[in-house]
Parts: structure tokens; C-alpha cells; sequence
């Protein structure tokens, strides 16, 4: 077990429809990562978030946004969801956003999108 | 953008063989990290490389880093079935800020008994 949970466990909805994913880091972790991952693809950096501030911006559609709160837990909004949305969500926290900090992955998020 | 290329995607062996997984990077690396990711799983850290020509060992896994810090590889001695999984590096710009973890598409190891 990382110490990193995320909610829900799995989410089946609709194309055009819009879910909320949610990640809570290890206790005491500032940054938290967001990544994608398809069938057979290795994992998609989205997003990063330090201590509530925007960090570092990867390959994330316009469609998705994120937040990080203050007590540090951090929403992946996805919107207007299309099939190829599909995928395996996972967050995961690292101590601070030092350039040598390992990264704690929470279990993940299975999105299907019908 | 910082690319990391991993090979091979796929590498099926016999239990008792060994098995290696190769990562470049098309820019020069601060360090690189290695994770496993256990069917069904989530990724997972193994270790941390940071010097260059820097060698590690964990039990049967040895890590290298390469001498002008842009590849990366993993060799485990005579494969367990609990080996299966795949193996993803992950990589840091060198640079002032450059923070950002960029993993490779990974290597999926299978392990026939």
C-alpha cells in the first residue's frame, strides 16, 4: 500500500458526460501527479500540483482540468468524455517537487466511456 | 519535449533466463528512475540512478546509467515468475526547474514456468 488512495475504483459513463476522479497523496506529501494510461501505453504525465499551485502541464486535452485543495487532495475533471478517454487514471505524490523525489502511485482509476 | 524510448515493448522468457530492457533518452538525464507495475497493478518505485556510469544491484536486478547519462538499463538474473510485470524508466531533464518525470512506454516481461 503507497499511502496514495484515489476514488472511485472504477467509473463506467457515457460519451459527452463529465466525471470527477479524486486522489488524496501520502500523509505529509505536496505534490501530486496526474498520469494517463491506455491499452498497452506507457504513462501519459497530465498534470502536476505543488502545495495547491499549478506546476507543470503535460499532455492534458483542454477538456480536462484539475484542482489541488488545501488540505492537498486533488480532482481530475474530465468533460465532455469521448471513447478514446478510456483509460487508467493514476495519481500519484511525491514529498516535495525536489528533482530527485520518488513518486507513490495511488491504485488507479478505470474509466470506461460507452 | 524530453522523449525516453524504451525496448524492447514486449519479452517473453523461460523461468531461469535472464532478461534486459534498454532506455534512451533523446536529452541528457539529471537522474532516472525505475518502476515496476505488477498486472492489474500500479506502478511502483524500484530505484533511483543520479551518477553517471552508476551501477546498482537489488538481489537479482542490476541497474545501469549510462556514461553520458541519456540511456539506462535493467537486467534480471535468471527470471522468477515474480518478475512478471512491466518495467517503465522514467526520466529527468537536467536543467534548472525541469522536475517533470517522463516515463518510457515499458517493457512488459512474461515469465513462462
Amino acid at each position: 500500500d503507497s499511502g496514495v488512495t484515489q476514488t472511485p475504483k472504477h467509473l463506467i459513463t457515457a460519451t459527452g458526460q463529465r466525471v470527477t476522479l479524486r486522489c488524496s497523496p501520502r500523509s505529509g506529501d505536496l505534490s501530486v501527479y496526474w498520469y494517463q494510461q491506455s491499452l498497452d501505453q506507457g504513462l501519459q504525465f497530465l498534470i502536476q500540483y505543488y502545495n495547491g499551485e499549478e506546476r507543470a502541464k503535460g499532455n492534458i486535452l483542454e477538456r480536462f482540468s484539475a484542482q489541488q485543495f488545501p488540505d492537498l487532495h486533488s480532482e481530475l475533471n474530465l468533460s465532455s468524455l469521448e471513447l478514446g478517454d478510456s483509460a487508467l487514471y493514476f495519481c500519484a505524490s511525491s514529498a516535495r517537487q525536489g528533482a530527485f523525489d520518488t513518486q507513490y502511485f495511488g491504485p488507479g482509476t478505470r474509466l470506461t466511456v460507452l | 519535449g524530453q522523449q525516453v524510448m524504451q525496448i524492447p515493448q514486449y519479452q517473453h522468457v523461460q523461468e531461469g533466463e535472464d532478461f534486459t530492457t534498454y532506455c534512451n533518452s533523446s536529452t541528457t538525464l539529471s537522474n532516472i528512475q525505475w518502476y515496476k507495475q505488477r498486472p492489474g497493478g500500479h506502478p511502483v518505485f524500484l530505484i533511483q540512478l543520479v551518477k553517471s556510469g552508476e551501477v546498482k544491484k537489488q538481489k537479482r536486478l542490476t541497474f545501469q546509467f549510462g556514461e553520458a547519462k541519456k540511456n539506462s538499463s535493467l537486467h534480471i538474473t535468471a527470471t522468477q515468475t515474480t518478475d512478471v510485470g512491466t518495467y517503465f524508466c522514467a526520466g529527468r531533464n537536467s536543467g534548472a526547474g525541469s522536475y517533470q518525470l517522463t516515463f518510457g512506454k515499458g517493457t512488459k516481461l512474461s515469465v513462462i514456468p
